[in-house]
């Protein structure tokens, strides 16, 4: 079955730094989803790419979906305390029917 | 004001004993999800419902089930025979708007078997 994995697992960074996420797909993807879980809560949806190749941006972070529909990242320039949490890719099944969730990268932040 | 409840939000059970958790929403959305998040670890998807009366199997169905009698409403049973069910359990609810295919998570439900 398809199968959605993610590097690294864990992250530390200081704060200030950069961080980036690599998501990878076993199949070729409609669309690739990011959602953010802070420690304690549930997932948030970031942002949803769709095109071979897009590039959105939203303030310090920028995603990307690789040119085959196979891979994305995340990165986030500048790192805050606010960006703790576990970031999760997520491609769609055919149909659209069902996520399948990436592995998750833990990002933690050094004051 | 929109969006998923779960109810209780710790649950605490015996060894043996059958237990449901609650997930209501009021977005009208038409599918509904449930996911098992392990600390540390990914989600992954237990059952699935695209429309009412109806409902899939998803990655770890076994021990577990599910009804979707209203659109608002798939509440979840964990049955004696799920052989590790203390976990974090997240319901989830999405709608296709323009293309976009979001999942909506409400807050998760903390299972722990005593």
């Amino acid at each position: 079955g398809q199968q959605v994995m993610q590097i690294p697992q864990y992250q530390h960074v200081q704060e200030g730094e950069d961080f980036t996420t690599y998501c990878n797909s076993s199949t070729t993807l409609s669309n690739i989803q990011w959602y953010k879980q802070r420690p304690g809560g549930h997932p948030v949806f970031l942002i949803q790419l769709v095109k071979s190749g897009e590039v959105k941006k939203q303030k310090r972070l920028t995603f990307q979906f690789g040119e085959a529909k196979k891979n994305s990242s995340l990165h986030i320039t500048a790192t805050q305390t606010t960006d703790v949490g576990t970031y999760f890719c997520a491609g769609p099944t055919v149909g659209n029917e069902k996520l399948t969730f990436g592995t998750g990268t833990r990002l933690t932040i050094i004051p | 004001d929109g969006g998923i409840t779960q109810s209780p939000k710790y649950l605490f059970r015996k060894e043996g004993q059958n237990v449901t958790l609650s997930c209501e929403q009021n977005l009208n959305h038409d599918a509904m999800y449930w996911y098992r998040q392990d600390p540390g670890q990914g989600l992954r998807l237990i059952y699935y419902s695209q429309i009412v009366n109806d409902f899939q199997k998803g990655d770890i169905a076994e021990g577990y089930s599910v009804s979707r009698e209203k659109k608002e409403s798939f509440p979840l049973t964990v049955t004696s025979a799920q052989k590790n069910p203390t976990a974090f359990y997240l319901c989830a609810s999405s709608s296709q708007y323009d293309r976009v295919y979001e999942q909506f998570f409400g807050p998760g439900t903390r299972l722990t078997v005593l």
